[in-house]
């Protein structure tokens, strides 16, 4: 079946630019998170959602990057008068329910470029 | 913030050699995860370990997560060049580490 898949591929915008970013998970997963990744590092949490809720925003770098998710489906994340730091890999994996022991199942990433 | 830290960060090997990546922290996890993860492409679960102390296997690799829930290490026995990739583990399903990459040399 179809997996995770997240659009744009690449984005490269200005510096002050706002970006949006799709996460299309997979169909049937309740739960969806989105992570943060710079070259060759780890992943870094922003926010997870149970359904179309976000229990955890602690993630979030600052009120600059906001997130939604509608019909309990796709996702978008949104960062506002983005800044050459918010350059990176932004991952979205989507799991069958939010629990700690379960899979999670990773899109291929957008890669964000701010110059 | 509870962080994982990998170490080595970086590791280069020849194909057949046996290999260790550690996964450390000062905090107790209630379940820890290992992902391999390609250039280009998000990461891929590997396993998941939930009971301080318990081994776990698959083909050449053994996963072990400490006895106090606070570490585990990854231990690759006669490494192929398939194995090439960055490894990451995660604790309490969010909480990533900072990564080891390998590389396989035929």
């Amino acid at each position: 079946g179809a997996g995770v898949s997240q659009s744009p591929s690449n984005k490269v915008t200005e510096k002050g630019k706002d970006v949006e970013l799709r996460c299309d998970p997979i169909s049937g997963h309740t739960a969806l998170y989105w992570y943060r990744q710079s070259l060759g590092q780890g992943l870094e949490f922003l926010i997870y959602f149970q359904g179309n809720s976000a229990p955890d925003k602690s993630g979030l770098p600052s009120d600059r990057f906001s997130a939604e998710r509608t019909g309990g489906s796709v996702s978008t994340l949104t960062i506002q008068r983005t800044q050459q730091e918010d350059s990176a890999v932004y991952l979205c994996a989507s799991s069958l329910v939010a629990k700690r022991e379960a899979e999670q199942y990773f899109g291929p990433g957008t890669r964000l470029t701010v110059t | 913030t509870q962080l994982l830290e990998q170490s080595p960060q970086f590791l280069s090997i020849q194909e057949g050699e046996n290999l260790t990546v550690y996964c450390n922290s000062s905090s107790v996890f209630s379940s820890l995860q290992w992902y391999r993860q390609e250039p280009g492409e998000g990461p891929v679960l590997l396993v998941t370990v939930v009971t301080g102390g318990e081994v776990k296997k698959l083909k050449r690799l053994t996963f072990q997560f400490g006895d106090a829930r606070k570490d585990s290490s990854l231990h690759i026995t006669a490494a192929q060049p398939g194995d090439t990739g960055l490894y990451l583990c995660a604790g309490n399903q969010f909480y990533f580490g900072t990564g080891t990459s390998l590389t396989v040399i035929p």
